[in-house]
């Protein structure tokens, strides 16, 4: 059971837009930073989002990030099948004095 | 460019050790705080420890799953980090990789990683 809940799963077609949910609590996401990781098939995670709602240079413009209260979202938009992936929110929680990670969303792309 | 490279993984028994290392390059190591994470197969990632730079006394924070039988450690001379499994369990078998745990603002980020090494823990 992970501290931070994500879906285990979200779709969607070539240009659409689709946001994928991480939900935690005040000691984790109500406190502190989010950041986004990809993880393409068969490859090392990737940094995709920092600092809630920054891109690292060279991560397109399609993917923000947002944070409200203990919830923040990703959303890719333009979809592309390249998006194809797992994506992971994490953030460090400040009770278990530990990184927490969400359990990871499976993005396809129909 | 900034370069990780873990070493030492293999297939151990329950119960046994083994002692993973992470080779750094491109960057100012020193600096950095350094982290590991882990992946079981087929599952989510897991943050499994961190050593904080000479400035906060290298000092070390762990998972539950993992204190008191991991140790993290580093040789700031030759740019290496150190993970030391002891007590082994079959829970423990993942790819094991090294981050490099970015400063920005206060927080951080794990802006680089390793591509692995595999430990299986089995009989």
């Amino acid at each position: 059971q992970s501290v931070l809940t994500q879906p285990p799963s979200a779709s969607g077609t070539p240009g659409q837009r689709v946001t994928i949910s991480c939900s935690g609590s005040s000691s984790n996401i109500g406190t502190k930073i989010v950041n986004w990781y990809q993880q393409l098939p068969g490859t090392a995670p990737k940094l995709l989002i920092y600092s809630d709602n920054q891109r690292p240079s060279g991560v397109p413009d399609r993917f923000s990030g947002s944070k409200s209260g203990t919830s923040a979202s990703l959303a890719i938009s333009g979809l592309q099948s390249e998006d194809e992936a797992d994506y992971y929110c994490a953030a460090w929680d400040d009770s278990l004095n530990v990184v927490v990670f969400g359990g990871g969303t499976k993005l396809t792309v129909l | 460019e900034v370069q990780l490279v873990e070493s030492g993984g293999g297939l151990v028994q329950p119960g046994g050790s083994l002692r993973l290392s992470c080779a750094a390059s491109g960057f100012t190591f020193s600096d950095h705080y350094m982290d590991w994470v882990r992946q079981a197969p087929g599952k989510g990632l897991e943050w499994v420890g961190r050593s904080r730079d000479k400035g906060k006394r290298y000092t070390t924070d762990y998972a539950a799953s993992v204190k008191g039988r991991f140790t993290i450690s580093r040789d700031d001379s030759t740019n290496s980090l150190f993970l030391q499994m002891n007590s082994l369990k079959t829970e423990d078998t993942a790819v094991y990789h090294c981050v490099r745990a970015k400063s920005d603002s206060g927080s951080r980020h794990f802006d680089y990683w390793g591509q692995g090494t595999l430990v299986t823990v089995s009989s």
